[in-house]
């Protein structure tokens, strides 16, 4: 049975410095998804990873994938306020989800 | 470019009732999967269509259903409703199934309260 296991779980970080959430998962996945979702709202897609390192940028968030470690990673540069949200990875086919980080970047 | 639209967005029913969700993917998308979102077990996949096929499917009891229409729009259905089904119930959207799905786009939701 796959596995997913996001940490932290929860962070609260303060604007302008840098974390990392990590991602790792139990059985072999080419694919994984990043998603961000804000209180009372749907899932919005941030990355999809296909292959063994695999980077993707969007603004103050990139995501790395490395498939044979079985770990992927979404570092947050600079952090502001609005990054605040729940972010969540998700591998394989028919979405296997992480418990999702619940990030609070503060003033 | 019209997102995923998930119809009804909240609803109330009571114990042992049933009841249908609908979602209408993007435009040329062909595939829709399902999924159901508590705070007690967080994301979790209920199936997925292609072409009106079931592709793949999730650890969820036979109360559980679904279909694609021909349209690529998918129903979900839910009977003998128990309180543990009260959740939100989230449909996702791509161009394609399984290993080729690429990037999957979700609509807001349907609440469901069962009370």
């Amino acid at each position: 049975e796959l596995k997913v296991e996001q940490n932290p779980l929860f962070l609260s970080m303060q604007e302008g410095k840098n974390y990392t959430i990590y991602c790792n998962y139990s059985t072999t996945s080419d694919r994984l998804y990043w998603y961000r979702q804000d209180p009372g709202k749907s899932l919005e897609s941030l990355f999809v990873l296909l292959s063994n390192g695999a980077v993707k940028q969007e603004g103050r968030l990139m995501a790395s994938l490395d498939t044979k470690a079985r770990l992927s990673t979404l570092h947050i540069t600079a952090a502001v306020h609005d990054l605040s949200a729940t972010y969540f990875c998700a591998v394989d086919i028919g979405l296997t989800f992480g418990k999702g980080t619940h990030l609070i970047i503060q003033p | 470019k019209a997102g995923v639209t998930q119809t009804p967005r909240y609803l109330i029913k009571t114990r042992g009732q049933q009841v249908t969700l609908s979602c209408s993917p993007i435009s040329g998308h062909r595939s829709v999967s399902w999924y159901q979102q508590t705070p007690g077990q967080g994301l979790q996949f209920l199936f997925e269509y292609f072409s009106e096929t079931q592709r793949n499917k999730g650890n969820f009891p036979g109360r559980f259903s679904g279909r694609q229409f021909s349209n690529s729009r998918s129903e979900m259905n839910v009977s003998t409703l128990e309180l543990g089904d009260s959740a939100l119930y989230l449909c996702a959207s791509s161009l394609a199934a399984g290993a080729l799905a690429g990037e999957l786009f979700f609509g807001e939701g349907s609440r469901l309260t069962v009370l």
